[in-house]
């Protein structure tokens, strides 16, 4: 199982639509839980943090199940501007990397008019 | 101005060629990283550090090296470039506990 894995998508949706991404991690110890954005050539920027009872900004919602280890991020009201590709982040454990970030591959999201 | 600096933004060099690829930061962090990102591979791991002392591997380390001058910086090297090492590359912070990452601009390396 990869550590984290990703719908790469693409997800093409019309404006407005609600979308949905999925990603599943393999580390039940993990404990830190991240979305992040990443425009065409661009750095990845960080969208949200995740938490355990789930969290809502605006328009997205990032909800944790850890019993099933998988996050998920939740676009209602789609907007041309958030297409983008969408990682998720998870922090691992490993000899010597005190929880290095492990990112997604990513999700791909086209939001036409 | 940004919190997380890389130098250049673009380069273009020929195989063979010593490269260095420089970030800073004023963010005040420990953690340091860099990463390569390739189309569809996503972003992976070089070398990261977490203080002056501390530098370890990632998952594609040969063929580069780091240094960490001081807290704030930390740059990498390409001692003999090879064309696939083309890629973009980030330079990446963070701060104590289960902080997120913070990532500089980007630098595009392209290897003739």
């Amino acid at each position: 199982r990869k550590e984290v894995e990703q719908d790469p998508g693409p997800f093409n949706v019309p404006e407005g639509a609600t979308v949905a991404f999925n990603c599943t991690y393999s580390n039940s110890a993990s404990q830190s839980f991240f979305w992040y954005r990443q425009d065409c050539r661009k750095e990845p920027k960080l969208l949200m943090s995740v938490y355990s009872s789930g969290n809502e900004d605006g328009r997205f919602t990032a909800q944790l199940n850890r019993a099933s280890q998988y996050i998920s991020l939740l676009i209602r009201d789609s907007k041309l501007s958030d297409s983008a590709t969408y990682l998720c982040v998870v922090n691992m454990f490993r000899e010597r990397s005190q929880g290095n970030l492990i990112f997604g591959k990513g999700t791909k999201l086209s939001v036409k008019p | 101005d940004a919190d997380v600096t890389q130098t250049p933004r673009n380069r273009i060099t020929k195989t063979g060629k010593r490269i260095m690829l420089e970030c800073s930061q004023t963010k005040g962090h420990d953690r340091m990283y860099w990463y390569r990102q390739d189309p569809g591979l996503g972003l992976r791991l070089i070398y990261y550090s977490f203080d002056v002392k501390d530098i370890n591997k990632g998952e594609i380390s040969d063929g580069y090296s780091v240094s960490r001058q001081a807290q704030a910086k930390f740059s990498l090297s390409l001692e003999s470039a090879i064309p696939n090492q083309t890629a973009l590359y980030f330079c990446a912070t963070r701060g104590t506990g289960n902080q997120p990452q913070h990532f500089g601009d980007g630098t595009r390396l392209s290897i003739l």
